[in-house]
């Protein structure tokens, strides 16, 4: 892995529908990681910032583990609500500066 | 609470035009930060600033210059504006490099170059 890679690209669900969703960076030299939200005409707003193998940081129903070893993050949502409609971003902050994926769009249907 | 602002929500240009858009932190962050957001395209870094008066490129710089003067202020400037910047314009600040910590960003300024 060259770049920071997530998948899927976007996701529907109904309300209440557990979701996850994948980062996939380079894991060498490896430093940070970290989840930001971008709801819609709003700006992107962090999530989680994460430093250490095997972490593991929680945000009420939003979890996300992360592997520096094999490079990658993963996006939990338990029991996903309508106001969890956004793109969620992850960043591979080298030094100075963080590559961005393209983000996963998550749409929750009520 | 972090606040960044940006000098415009929307903003329309012609072709050729000097486009001059500012940011502004209050957070004391020694890291400044210019993106461009388009569709299905991701957050692509134009240029960052570790320090006042230092500029770094990023991965798109070209058609692009940034300034900055004071430590709370960072600028994108267009020389020429072309129709290939219409864009969604983000402007991002961060603690130093050294920190792991996350970037945070302004309101964005939706700039259409017709």
């Amino acid at each position: 892995i060259l770049n920071v890679e997530q998948s899927p690209q976007s996701l529907h669900v109904q309300e209440g529908d557990s979701t996850n969703f994948t980062c996939s960076f380079p894991s060498s030299n490896f430093y940070a990681l970290h989840w930001y939200r971008w709801e819609t005409a709003k700006s992107p707003e962090a999530l989680f910032v994460m430093t250490l193998n095997g972490d593991e940081k929680k945000k009420g129903r939003i979890s996300a583990t992360l592997n520096t070893k094999e490079g990658y993050s993963y996006l939990y949502i338990k029991g996903s609500q309508p106001e969890d409609s956004a793109t969620y971003l992850c960043a591979n902050k080298e030094a100075g500066k963080s590559t961005f994926g393209d983000g996963t769009t998550l749409t929750v249907k009520p | 609470d972090v606040k960044v602002t940006q000098s415009s929500r929307y903003l329309v240009k012609r072709t050729g035009e000097k486009v001059f858009l500012e940011c502004v932190q209050d957070m004391d962050h020694e890291n400044m930060f210019w993106y461009r957001q388009d569709p299905g395209l991701g957050l692509r870094l134009i240029y960052f600033s570790y320090d006042v008066k230092m500029k770094e490129k990023g991965d798109i710089p070209e058609g692009y210059s940034v300034s900055r003067e004071k430590k709370e202020r960072f600028s994108l400037i267009l020389e020429s504006a072309s129709t290939n910047q219409t864009s969604m314009y983000l402007c991002a600040s961060s603690f130093s490099s050294g920190s792991p910590y996350e970037q945070y960003f302004g309101p964005g300024t939706r700039l259409t170059v017709t």
